[in-house]
């Protein structure tokens, strides 16, 4: 049972800021969110992660909504390296990391 | 981030031969580890939890005798695909978890196994 929800795909021009949204409405009160992204053919690569504050790092800033069921993943300024899949992933039970489909991000010239 | 190496990157073997793959942390000590796969056009699957010290634990419907995990130190787990078959051909990914209160998991590069 999937524990995260997300687009299938989203375009993104050039330079221009990437929003990437994620519902999480069953998460509980200690279950931080993760994102990690996969280019194709390649291991995937942690972005960023919280509980309940935004955070933000060189790669992106993560927003979280005050009732934490949602949150944006925000890649500042798109370039075309960042076209990738992109995971929003929370936690399972055993607290290990299961990988949903994901948003495929394709950011265009 | 951590880094953590996977070997090889690339095989191709005879079906019914056996392949290891080895997963490292290079510069973090990891208790735990994971083996994750991946079929074309898909999400990745874990496989396994890779635990030093003591056996691995399976995920639902992972023959454990066909897939051998070994965590003989803080800094290596090995996959052991035996006896592979055409089918067993796919992207196999190896993580890393640094203990403590962040837990992040960090991921070797892959490695695209071609069963023929």
């Amino acid at each position: 049972d999937a524990k995260t929800t997300q687009p299938p795909s989203m375009d993104c021009a050039e330079g221009r800021a990437a929003n990437l949204p994620c519902n999480h409405s069953t998460i509980s009160g200690n279950e931080y969110v993760y994102w990690y992204r996969q280019i194709h053919s390649q291991g995937p690569q942690y972005i960023i992660h919280g509980l309940k504050n935004n955070e933000t790092n060189e790669m992106a800033s993560l927003i979280i909504t005050e009732d934490r069921k949602s949150s944006t993943l925000i890649l500042p300024h798109a370039t075309l390296r960042d076209t990738a899949v992109y995971y929003c992933i929370v936690k399972d039970s055993w607290g290990k990391l299961q990988f949903g489909a994901g948003t495929q991000v394709v950011v265009t010239p | 981030g951590a880094v953590v190496s996977q070997h090889p990157s690339r095989v191709i073997c005879k079906s019914g031969t056996s392949v290891k793959i080895e997963c490292r942390s290079l510069d973090f000590q990891a208790t735990t580890m994971f083996w994750y796969r991946q079929f074309p056009k898909q999400s990745l699957m874990l496989m396994a939890t890779s635990n030093e010290g003591s056996k691995a634990t399976y995920e639902q419907g992972v023959e454990k005798d066909k897939f051998l995990i070994n965590h003989a130190s803080l800094t290596l787990s090995t996959l052991t695909v035996t006896s592979a078959h055409p089918e067993d051909s796919s992207f196999y990914i190896c993580s890393a978890r640094i203990e403590g209160s962040k837990n992040i998991q960090y991921f070797g590069a892959g490695t695209r196994l071609s069963v023929l």
